[in-house]
């Protein structure tokens, strides 16, 4: 079954302490992204990934990095995670090139007080 | 920088109307577009996807149209029911594999 999984699924966590949210997809997508989602702004997108080792800043990068190092996995790492960064995140997956259907994974809930 | 509107932002109909969601850009240079789904505490589910060369998509009672001259699309849906309520969201996508989304309709279709 073709899936995007992230985890945590939910998570509460304290200012400053470094984090990180998996994903991994069994599409063998070339394209992989993180977007966050927060009320009345929609999902806007945090970092995305072309390829192994080939990574970009989307709309909102501040305060997160990404690595991918292998196909099937892009991970966000928070290194010091503030109260603003409390939000839905979502990690999706496609293939390359414009036209392709985007899969998403189930989400995970970030609260960091 | 693309801003994406949807209206109306929220709706509820009794079941067997029909419907139309609309989505608008502001920067009329959209390449694709898709349609989403999104369940509550769930992730987007692609519903359908208009690519360049295309001008809508149909499935089931689901029909979506995309009028790039104007930077506009809708979603019609036919004889609602109630496993039809969710939110709604639209994306464009630009040449680069970028998107765009929509902050989304939320349905709610009342048996």
């Amino acid at each position: 079954e073709a899936q995007v999984t992230q985890n945590p699924r939910y998570l509460i966590t304290v200012t400053g302490k470094k984090l990180t949210v998996t994903c991994s997809q069994n599409m063998n997508h070339e394209y992989m992204s993180w977007y966050r989602q927060d009320p009345g702004l929609g999902l806007r997108q945090i970092y995305y990934s072309m390829n192994v080792e080939v990574t970009d800043k989307g709309d909102v990068p501040e305060g997160y990095k990404v690595s991918r190092k292998e196909k099937r996995n892009f991970p966000l790492i928070l290194e010091s995670p503030s109260p603003n960064q409390t939000s839905l995140y979502f990690c999706a997956s496609s293939l390359l090139g414009s036209g392709n259907t985007i899969y998403f994974g189930e989400g995970s809930w970030l609260t960091v007080v | 920088k693309q801003e994406v509107t949807q209206i109306p932002a929220a709706l509820s109909v009794p079941e067997g109307e029909n419907l139309v969601l609309n989505c608008s850009f502001t920067d009329s240079a959209i390449y694709n577009l898709q349609w989403f789904r999104q369940d509550p505490g769930k992730g987007l589910t692609s519903l359908l996807l208009i690519q360049s060369s295309q001008r809508e998509q149909t499935s089931g009672r689901l029909n979506a149209s995309l009028d790039k001259s104007s930077g506009r699309s809708t979603l019609y849906i036919a004889a609602s029911q109630p496993g039809d309520s969710a939110t709604y969201l639209c994306a464009g996508e630009n040449t680069g594999n970028q998107f765009y989304f929509g902050t989304g309709t939320s349905l709610t279709v009342i048996p």
